[in-house]
């Protein structure tokens, strides 16, 4: 079964570009999240969906950070315009069910980002 | 708000036991939770504990929680290089809403 996956892996961007990623999560599994990884640093989640609809994005800074989940399947995060504080990884996880879920995210390889 | 604090680094012996702590600040967890970063791969669970023991024995892995201290820990007997990656310990009360900590680097030395 294949897991969660992302693209790209790698992006340079100059600073105030645009810059997008996509998350192919787990077939079947309704929650997606995204997460933000600096270097040294813990995951911290942006974004969480139950299927098509985002259930918390209180940590997703509104003015330059969106994201979609059209279909209740694919996802893409997108950063518009990119800051050098962006550089990061970007990490997209999923899971079979937010209810009753004890916990185990499935996670992609993730997005690194370098703002030049 | 929430912390969970891990020590950054740690060096073994292949062979020897490893022991990796954690401390957080949220009583109200219901499971605590130790995840795997192998380099450049994402996440991996290892292993968890519910929130009303204090010990759990997986193979290698011995998780134990100590609620009084908020403190929990993770021991793996037998390290082996392949052990080596960053641990990161995480709190929360399901998939909803886990809380990671800073992670511990593992090297398992030959």
């Amino acid at each position: 079964e294949a897991g969660v996956v992302q693209s790209p892996r790698y992006k340079i961007i100059e600073k105030k570009q645009p810059v997008a990623f996509w998350c192919n999560p787990i077939s079947g599994h309704n929650t997606l999240y995204w997460y933000l990884q600096n270097l040294g640093q813990g995951p911290e989640l942006l974004i969480r969906y139950e299927n098509e609809e985002a259930v918390d994005d209180s940590q997703l800074p509104k003015d330059r950070f969106s994201a979609e989940r059209l279909k209740g399947v694919d996802s893409t995060l997108k950063i518009q315009p990119a800051e050098l504080g962006d550089s990061a990884v970007y990490l997209c996880a999923s899971s079979l069910d937010a209810s009753g879920n004890t916990g185990e995210l499935f996670f992609g390889e993730g997005s690194r980002l370098t703002v030049l | 708000g929430e912390d969970v604090e891990q020590s950054l680094f740690l060096s073994v012996r292949e062979g020897d036991s490893s022991v990796i702590n954690c401390t957080y600040t949220d009583s109200s967890s219901t499971y605590l939770y130790w995840y795997k970063q192998e380099p450049g791969a994402g996440l991996q669970l290892l292993t968890y504990i519910f929130s009303n023991m204090d010990m759990k024995q997986d193979q290698r892995l011995t998780v134990l929680l100590n609620k009084k201290d908020k403190h929990l820990s993770l021991r793996i007997a037998d390290t082996q290089t392949g052990d080596s990656a960053i641990y990161f310990c995480a709190d929360g009360a399901g998939a909803n809403n886990l809380f990671f900590g800073t992670g511990t680097r593992l090297t398992v030395i030959p």
